[in-house]
């Protein structure tokens, strides 16, 4: 069954400071993998998505991530971070039907 | 479009009340999804819908609720009586077969006294 590891519940950044937001997933078939954001009182959007071709995925807000199947990873990263980037970052695969969520990452930008 | 619209956005109500949840999703989506958000569970399916039909309802966590969907266009969730335990966001979502990106609604705070 398809499951979803995010190692990091919290990850506290400067401004301007690069970041990496940690996903882990486990499945026995071809997958399709996701990055939702979450930011504070609203609901999740779709941050960007792997379903096939290139492994390396962006956002337009700078965020990108690379589809690594060997490692069976989907690690979000950002170069330089804003304030505005704080919120709740979810990593979900597919699974049938459904979406199978992680814990969710905290990330926190402090100025 | 307007998005997955969700009512209301807030909701207070005392142990033992029945609550309804209300959703619409995206004209045209086919599947509509129900989650609970919480601090100690984080994000759970609670069941979803395919043309209006639930597939699975595994994720509903007590006979206390349930939900509907009579047409395309509208589905509730109903907790009764409701404890505050069932204190949480609980988000609608809809997407369209072939298409795994889920919609996400803005999500009731339900707080039960």
């Amino acid at each position: 069954a398809q499951s979803v590891t995010q190692l990091d519940s919290q990850v506290p950044v400067f401004e301007e400071a690069p970041v990496e937001l940690r996903c882990n997933y486990s499945s026995s078939v071809s997958v399709y993998l996701f990055w939702y954001v979450q930011y504070p009182n609203q609901g999740l959007q779709l941050l960007l998505k792997y379903l096939s071709g290139s492994t390396l995925v962006e956002s337009i807000n700078g965020f990108e991530a690379e589809f690594n199947k060997s490692q069976t990873s989907f690690h979000l990263r950002k170069p330089s971070v804003h304030i505005s980037d704080t919120a709740e970052y979810f990593c979900a695969v597919s699974y049938a039907d459904k979406l199978i969520f992680g814990t969710g990452t905290r990330l926190q930008v402090f100025p | 479009d307007a998005g997955v619209i969700q009512s209301p956005r807030h909701e207070v109500t005392e142990m033992g009340q029945e609550v309804t949840l209300r959703c619409k999703p995206i004209s045209g989506h086919d599947y509509l999804f129900w989650y609970r958000q919480t601090m100690m569970r984080g994000l759970e399916l609670l069941i979803y819908f395919n043309n209006n039909v639930p597939i699975d309802d595994s994720g509903m966590p007590e006979d206390r609720f349930s939900a509907k969907m009579p047409n395309a266009s509208f589905s509730t969730l109903k907790i009764q009586p409701s404890e505050p335990r069932d204190s949480a966001v609980y988000f609608c979502a809809s997407t369209l077969v072939g298409h795994n990106e889920q919609f996400f609604g803005p999500g009731t705070r339900l707080t039960v006294l």
